[in-house]
């Protein structure tokens, strides 16, 4: 399979613990995302790395989050000292870099549960 | 006003219909603009893009109104499998999307 995939698919965790996600994009992709979504909603833009440059964070990410993408390819998102209001699924994609935009093709998700 | 407002439906219609969503979007400066469909627990995936002189992809049409700020999908002879959450999305740059929060449609047989 040479999609983008995602570990773990599921985590449950309990309040105040850390977690870590990862996420292996398309190979020959440089650019990728970071999204979070809730029931009914759709994905929320977290962070946008290219190759390993970290260049835009959303007002969403707070301090407890990261993410890094140390060489290129795989990303982690860490969340910090989780919360209940972290409970989401966190949806990677990555593309192609092109002129303007290229397709963003998604991960499964992996889908936090705090509790 | 929500960046992006969608109708969530749910849209009940029987196969063969013809179902349209609209969605309007309050950033005047937006580029690009999709629409993906979701099946349920599923990621996202592109349906398609939307272009400024409208496009058509077999059973599917999409168009921009750039002045009222909204985009449409239409859907033609719909198809059981066409059952999924239609997001529309749009992005001011190449890199941040913005997704509304979808609309469902379920084809009944």
């Amino acid at each position: 399979d040479t999609g983008v995939s995602q570990n773990p698919r599921h985590k449950i965790t309990k309040r105040g613990q850390n977690v870590t996600f990862r996420c292996d994009p398309i190979s020959e992709h440089n650019r990728l995302y970071w999204y979070r979504q809730t029931l009914g909603q759709g994905p929320e833009f977290l962070t946008y790395f290219q190759n390993e440059a970290q260049l835009e964070k959303s007002r969403l990410l707070s301090d407890r989050f990261s993410a890094e993408r140390p060489k290129g390819s795989f990303s982690t998102l860490e969340i910090q000292r989780t919360e209940q209001g972290d409970s989401a699924m966190y949806l990677c994609a990555s593309s192609s870099q092109g002129l303007f935009w290229n397709e963003q093709f998604f991960g499964p998700g992996t889908r936090l549960t705090v509790l | 006003r929500k960046e992006v407002e969608q109708d969530p439906g749910p849209f009940n219609v029987p196969e063969g219909a013809t179902v349209a969503f609209n969605c309007t979007y309050s950033n005047s400066a937006s580029q690009s603009f999709f629409w993906y469909r979701q099946d349920c627990r599923k990621e996202p995936k592109l349906l398609m893009s939307v272009y400024s002189s409208g496009n058509e992809d077999g059973r599917f049409t999409a168009q921009l109104n750039r002045a009222s700020q909204y985009i449409s999908l239409l859907i033609r002879d719909s198809k059981l499998s066409d059952s999924a959450t239609h997001l529309c999305v749009f992005g001011v740059s190449a890199r941040q999307l913005t997704f509304g929060s979808g609309t469902q449609l379920t084809v009944l047989p």
